[in-house]
C-alpha cells in the first residue's frame, strides 16, 4: 500500500551510461515532483508535473528528462551519466495547492 | 534559490527533554512546513502552518511562525531516542502559484537514551 513508489532503490552505474527511476503515486495527487538530495543532504527541486503538464523546469542539465505518461507516474531519465549526477533522487506528490507533499524513499544513484 | 536556513545545524540532547530548532526564510511565504527525514529514507510531513497562523500543535511537537521576522520554530517535548533524524522547514512562496517547496540545509538531531 506504499503511497509513493520508486524504483530501484540503488542504482549503480558507469559514467556515460543512461539510465531511468520510476515513480508511481496512488493517492490521486495531481502534482508530482523531483528532488535531488546531495551529499550534504540540501535538498533541490528539479521538476514538477501538473496533471502530467510539466510546470517546473529548474536549471538542471538537459541530460535530465522527465516523462509523465499519466498523472500517476512521473520517470527520471538521465543520459551521459557523470560523477557528479550521483545523488538521491526523491519523488514527492501533492494535491494541487498548498498542501504537504508526499516522498518516496529514494533513489540512491551511485556514478562511478 | 535558497530560501529556509535552520539553526542549529546539530543537535544532541538526551531522551525526556526538549528539543528546538529554528528556521529562516527570505520571501513572502503561503505557508512553512516541517519535515523529518530518518537515515536512509524519504522525508515524511509533519507540520503545515499557513501565513496567517501564529501557533499550530501536533501532539508532541509545536510549531511558532513569525512573518515579521521571517522565521519558525519546531519544538519537540519530551523526545524520545525515535526521534533521532534530520528535520527540515520548507516554504511555499506567496507570490509564484504553481512553485514548489523550498527546503532549507535541515537540522540533525540526535536523542540518547
Amino acid at each position: 500500500d506504499t503511497a509513493v513508489s520508486q524504483t530501484p532503490k540503488y542504482l549503480v552505474t558507469q559514467m556515460g551510461n543512461d539510465k531511468s527511476i520510476k515513480c508511481e503515486q496512488n493517492l490521486g495527487h495531481d502534482t508530482m515532483y523531483w528532488y535531488k538530495q546531495d551529499s550534504k543532504k540540501f535538498l533541490k527541486i528539479m521538476f514538477s508535473y501538473n496533471n502530467k503538464e510539466l510546470i517546473i523546469n529548474e536549471t538542471v542539465p538537459n541530460r535530465f528528462s522527465p516523462k509523465s505518461p499519466d498523472k500517476a507516474h512521473l520517470n527520471l531519465h538521465i543520459n551521459s551519466l557523470e560523477l557528479g549526477d550521483s545523488a538521491v533522487y526523491f519523488c514527492a506528490s501533492s494535491r494541487k495547492g498548498y498542501y504537504g507533499y508526499t516522498f518516496g524513499s529514494g533513489t540512491r544513484l551511485t556514478v562511478v | 534559490s535558497q530560501q529556509g536556513e535552520e539553526d542549529p545545524q546539530a543537535l544532541s540532547i538526551q531522551e525526556g527533554e526538549n528539543a528546538t530548532m529554528n528556521c529562516s526564510y527570505k520571501t513572502s511565504i503561503n505557508n512553512l512546513q516541517w519535515y523529518r527525514q530518518n537515515s536512509g529514507r524519504g522525508l515524511v510531513h509533519l507540520i503545515l502552518i499557513r501565513s496567517n497562523e501564529r501557533e499550530k500543535h501536533s501532539g508532541r511537537l509545536r510549531v511558532t511562525l513569525d512573518t515579521s521576522k521571517k522565521s519558525s520554530s519546531l519544538l519537540i517535548t519530551a523526545s524520545r531516542a525515535a526521534d533521532t533524524a534530520s528535520y527540515f522547514c520548507a516554504t511555499a512562496s506567496a507570490n509564484q502559484a504553481g512553485t514548489a517547496l523550498i527546503f532549507g540545509k535541515g537540522t540533525t538531531l540526535s536523542v540518547s537514551s
